[in-house]
């Protein structure tokens, strides 16, 4: 079956390290990845969208990599701020035509000054 | 250029009594998607709509619950007879080209 597998336990970190955050996935073949950023008691905000046929994209301080060949993608935030702190979610659509969007359970980070 | 507008924000109805949750998508979005949230939980789908037309409803339950994209206006998730199980956040996404979705600010049904 499909599953989505992002880390279910929090990851604290340092400020003004790098936060790295793992996606995994399992029987989809996705025509992309996208990462979203959810805030308690809020909706999720687009981060980025990353192709199949792409390897890494940036976005300011965010960094997206999709290796379709380990089926995995991992979203880093450099230079993390306290402010970054919120739960990350993954969110993949198949190939071939459309195929629903569906998310991963997220991964909350939190950013300890 | 006003993003996704979700309402009511709260929602409390008594069992058995109907919920209507309106969306408004952003300007020039026709692909609407509706989301349920349980505390601590994913997000789980639950229906895709564009105008008028119903794409997927694979994650709506087949009774009480239905949606709707008119030509005007918002769209609208309504669930029949509510039970307390029906107690969540929904959010509504709307997108421009079916891919990067933008969402609203939820409704947070409390059914008594």
């Amino acid at each position: 079956s499909q599953k989505i597998e992002q880390n279910s336990e929090a990851l604290n970190i340092q400020e003004g390290k790098t936060a790295t955050l793992t996606c995994n996935y399992t029987n989809y073949s996705p025509a992309y990845l996208q990462w979203y950023r959810q805030d308690p008691g809020r909706g999720p905000v687009f981060l980025l969208l990353i192709r199949e046929n792409e390897k890494e994209k940036r976005k300011e301080r965010l960094k997206v990599t999709f290796d379709t060949t380990l089926k995995q993608s991992l979203f880093h935030i450099t230079a993390s701020q306290p402010a970054d702190s919120a739960t990350y979610l993954c969110a993949l659509e198949g190939s071939g035509g459309y195929q629903k969007v569906t998310f991963g359970t997220g991964t909350k980070l939190q950013v300890i000054p | 250029n006003a993003g996704v507008m979700q309402n009511p924000r709260h929602l409390v109805r008594r069992r058995g009594q109907e919920a209507r949750l309106r969306c408004s998508p952003m300007k020039g979005h026709s692909h609407v998607y509706w989301y349920r949230q349980l505390p601590e939980e994913g997000l789980k789908f639950m229906v895709y709509l564009q105008k008028e037309n119903i794409i997927d409803e694979s994650g709506m339950p087949k009774e009480r619950f239905s949606a709707e994209f008119p030509k005007e206006g918002p769209s609208i998730l309504r669930i029949q007879q509510v039970v307390r199980g029906d107690s969540a956040a929904y959010f509504c996404a709307s997108s421009l080209r079916g891919d990067e979705q933008y969402f609203g600010p939820g409704t947070r049904l409390t059914v008594t």
